[in-house]
Order: structure tokens, then sequence, then C-alpha cells
């Protein structure tokens, strides 16, 4: 069975503060994501890795790192946490496809929900 | 740059009823994914579609995929509380990038017993 893990389901931190949000996928899967859901916005995606040591940009990147050091970790890092930055945070993970007909589901973790003071 | 745009953002609903949400795109798509996330949990996937004017149903979840492949719904026939969610389209860019979807900003779908 597929199985995203995230290393916290809750997190409060203060301003200023490093932190780490860890996901580790057991799919194998060559694709992993970072997203943040906020109401009425949706799911925004901050990151993402096609590869080990491969990262890209998403749409909302800014006060955000990732590192891949492995093919099933990816880590998102808050290099000083804001309070606009209080969220839930999603892991995600998929095959990786050029073909536009096979199917590139995404597999979410359970997320993290952090809260910046 | 690529937009994904879904409507209502919420519905409320008596049990029964039926339910659509719609999602429309900015630029043509290669395929588009529906999800579904529960009260508390995470996003799970339903449904891909491919092809322009495709139709597929899951029992009482009618989607489909407009002609021109920049729009889609998804229909709920005689909902129930089983139903209660939110629904997230999500769609893959004619690139053929591997693998990132762009998420519309969901429908949270009420049902009222």
């Amino acid at each position: 069975d597929v199985k995203v893990t995230q290393s916290s389901r809750y997190l409060v931190k203060r301003t200023g503060e490093k932190v780490f949000l860890e996901c580790v996928q057991d799919m194998d899967h060559e694709n992993m994501f970072w997203y943040r859901q906020d109401p009425g916005l949706g799911l925004r995606l901050i990151y993402f890795s096609y590869d080990v040591k491969m990262k890209e940009k998403g749409d909302i990147p800014e006060g955000y790192s990732v590192s891949r050091e492995k093919k099933e970790r990816f880590s998102l890092i808050l290099e000083s946490a804001s309070t606009n930055q209080t969220s839930m945070y999603l892991c995600a993970s998929s095959l990786y496809s050029l073909s536009r007909g096979q199917k590139k589901t995404q597999y979410f973790g359970p997320g993290t929900r952090l809260l910046v003071l | 740059g690529q937009q994904v745009m879904q409507i209502p953002q919420y519905q409320h609903v008596q049990e029964g009823e039926d339910f659509t949400t719609y999602c429309n795109s900015s630029t043509t798509l290669s395929n588009i994914q529906w999800y579904k996330q529960r009260p508390g949990g995470h996003p799970v996937f339903l449904i891909q579609l491919v092809k322009s004017g495709e139709v597929k149903k899951q029992k009482r979840l009618t989607f489909q995929f407009g002609e021109a492949k920049k729009n889609s719904s998804l229909h709920i026939t005689a909902t129930q509380t089983t139903d209660v969610g939110t629904y997230f389209c999500a769609g893959s860019g004619s690139s053929g990038n591997t693998g990132k979807l762009i998420f519309g900003q969901g429908t949270t779908l009420q049902v009222k017993p």
C-alpha cells in the first residue's frame, strides 16, 4: 500500500526559528512535491523535485528551501519562520513519466499544521 | 502563468440534491485529475481524464473533460453525507512536464442530512 509520511502533524514555532519539515515516501517515486494549503487558496506549490538533488521552484518559493539527498526523502526548510508561514503543509509524491496519458497520481501525506507565533 | 479556476468555493446542499463543481483553465491541459479531501484529511485521487470530451462515471459521480481540454466538471447525483469534503481539480499542462499539477482552489461541499 502506498505511503507518504510527514514528520509531524502539528508544530508550533517562534518567529525567526529555522523549521524543518520532513517527508518520506516508500513507493520509489521520482517526483516529490511540497504544497501549502490555505482557506480559499487551494493547494499552492512551493517546490518540487524530480530526482535526487534536483529541485525546481513552484509558485510560492520565497522564504522556503528544500533538500533531496535521498530518493525517498524530501525536506522543506523555513530558514527564518514568519507568522505568514502559518499554514497546513502537504507533501506528495508521484511517478515520473513523459507520457501525457500516463496516470500521474499524486499521493499525499497527512499534512503538517504549522503555527508560527 | 497557467491558472486553474474552480467554482463555486462553497456549496451547501440538502441530502439527496445534486451537486456540481466546475473547473476552468487559462490554457489547454494535457489531462485533468480530481481529488477529494475529507475534513481533517489529505487529498485523495479520484480520477484522471485525458481525452477531449471524455466522460467517466464512478457510481454517483460523473466527470467530464471539455472538448477544448480547458474545462472540466464533477457532478454528484443525489448527494449523501459521505460526500462531504473539498473537491479539487488539478490540471497538467501541455508542455509535457513530468508530473507537476496546477490545483484549483477547491469546492467545499456540505451536505445537510
